[in-house]
């Protein structure tokens, strides 16, 4: 079955640091998202994209946050200089449509920790 | 503004019983999806369901049915026979495309 891949599973950084996040997406999906959930809080939405731009992003996802499509596989977010509240989990998501009756398959996860 | 409740922070129950995890949204779009997904302790979030909002029946996936009613906003998941594999926590989520969560349940299936 077909899945979603992120890399590190687990990053351990210092505060201020820049971190990249890196995912594979299901290879025909075409839209993207990351989401993060903070321990033990609920998954929240970051950002979606398509057509090699952001289609949406939320009030979290400020300055400090980009994403980008670097080539045909790879998706990453990218924290600029990281804070000790950047510290989750974050999600990568694919999906072959952005209605709301597509299915977003999600990958495993990386943790970040900022010290 | 679209959100979801989840009141349940915790839940248990013996294995091969049965347990319903409430979950309450709010949206002024006729148009949308609501699904669970499940976090297991390995963190993947894995879909257990989906229900179309513009179908009254209630979608049911093997061990795991929903309860939708669409006037009160209530979308619960009720898994009939647990299993020690259902232990988890759930998430409900709404979608436009991308997807509102709510606060989660854990569940713990008691052997």
């Amino acid at each position: 079955e077909p899945e979603v891949t992120q890399t590190p599973s687990h990053q351990v950084t210092q505060m201020g640091q820049e971190v990249i996040l890196r995912c594979v997406p299901i290879s025909n999906h075409l839209y993207f998202y990351w989401y993060r959930q903070i321990l033990g809080q609920k998954v929240e939405f970051l950002v979606s994209f398509y057509n090699n731009e952001i289609s949406e992003k939320s009030e979290i996802f400020d300055d400090q946050f980009s994403v980008e499509r670097p080539d045909g596989s790879n998706f990453t977010l990218k924290i600029r200089s990281t804070k000790l509240e950047d510290s989750a989990m974050y999600f990568c998501a694919s999906s072959e449509w952005s209605t709301g009756a597509n299915v977003l398959t999600f990958g495993a996860g990386s943790r970040l920790t900022v010290l | 503004a679209q959100t979801v409740t989840q009141s349940q922070p915790e839940m248990s129950v013996q294995e091969a019983e049965t347990v319903t995890l409430s979950c309450t949204y709010d949206t002024s779009e006729n148009n949308y999806y609501l699904f669970w997904y499940k976090q297991p302790p390995s963190r993947q979030m894995i879909l257990v369901i989906r229900q179309e909002a513009y179908k009254q029946q209630n979608a049911t996936e093997n061990r795991f049915s929903v309860n939708f009613q669409k006037a009160a906003k209530s979308f619960s998941l009720k898994i009939s026979d647990s299993q020690l594999g259902d232990t988890a926590m759930y998430f409900c989520a709404l979608s436009f495309g991308k997807l509102i969560f709510g606060q989660g349940t854990t569940l713990q299936v008691k052997p």
